[in-house]
């Protein structure tokens, strides 16, 4: 069965501070992606990245970073120095890549990051 | 280049009322899917079409029908609205294979049922 799991609902942190946000997910596939999605306040969904299953590298975008880990199942979430235009809802989500769910994207439940000025 | 386009943007409906939120994309995928947002529960799939012409039921298809128009075209209809379908949905699109499964979402539509 597929599942992802985002543990931390809420964060709260303080301007410049880091922060990680953690997601863990569950698969039978061989062969899957994995997705961040950002909600800020205005509501809509926007993409921030895409990991397939077969590339574990780390990937650093400005203050964004993302560490895979396939041993631990895991696909965290590093804000470098954050900002208040960083307060959002933050989404993990798997797509497997093959059989009856194909395409189909899982999501957690979301954590909703707070940065304080 | 639109993207996904989503109407209405908010609706106020009276429970056992219908209604239909219409999505469309022109970026010719083949796929396209509904999501419901609740607070706290992240978004489900409703019902989702793999290709023109296909539907298939997701997680929470219960109160919902949906129509494939079209390869530009998913529409999702309530038939009897309950207090219970209050939410905001989704549309998406994707293109699969050949995206590496990535999903383009519409802006939503908010929808109250009193």
């Amino acid at each position: 069965a597929q599942k992802v799991t985002q543990a931390q609902t809420e964060i709260s942190v303080v301007e410049k501070e880091d922060v990680t946000l953690d997601c863990v997910y569950e698969t039978r596939d061989t062969t899957y992606y994995l997705f961040w999605y950002k909600q800020p306040p205005s509501g809509e969904l926007v993409f921030l990245i895409r990991r397939n299953s077969f590339d574990e590298q780390n990937e650093i975008s400005g203050r964004y970073s993302w560490n895979f880990q396939k041993s631990t199942s895991s696909f965290n979430f590093t804000i470098t120095a954050s900002q208040v235009v960083d307060s959002a809802v933050y989404f993990c989500a798997l797509s497997e890549a093959s059989g009856s769910t194909l395409g189909r994207l899982y999501f957690g439940r979301g954590t909703q990051l707070t940065v304080w000025p | 280049n639109a993207g996904v386009t989503q109407t209405p943007k908010f609706q106020v409906l009276k429970t056992g009322q219908s209604m239909t939120l219409q999505c469309a994309q022109d970026m010719n995928h083949n796929s396209m899917y509904w999501y419901r947002q609740d607070p706290g529960m992240g978004l489900r799939l409703i019902y989702y079409s793999a290709s023109e012409g296909t539907t298939d039921k997701g997680e929470v298809p219960n109160g919902y029908n949906v129509s494939r128009l079209n390869k530009r075209e998913f529409s999702l209809r309530l038939e009897s609205a309950a207090p219970s379908q209050t939410s905001v949905y989704f549309c998406a699109s994707s293109e699969v294979p050949q995206s590496s499964y990535e999903q383009y979402f519409g802006p939503g539509t908010r929808l109250t049922v009193t």
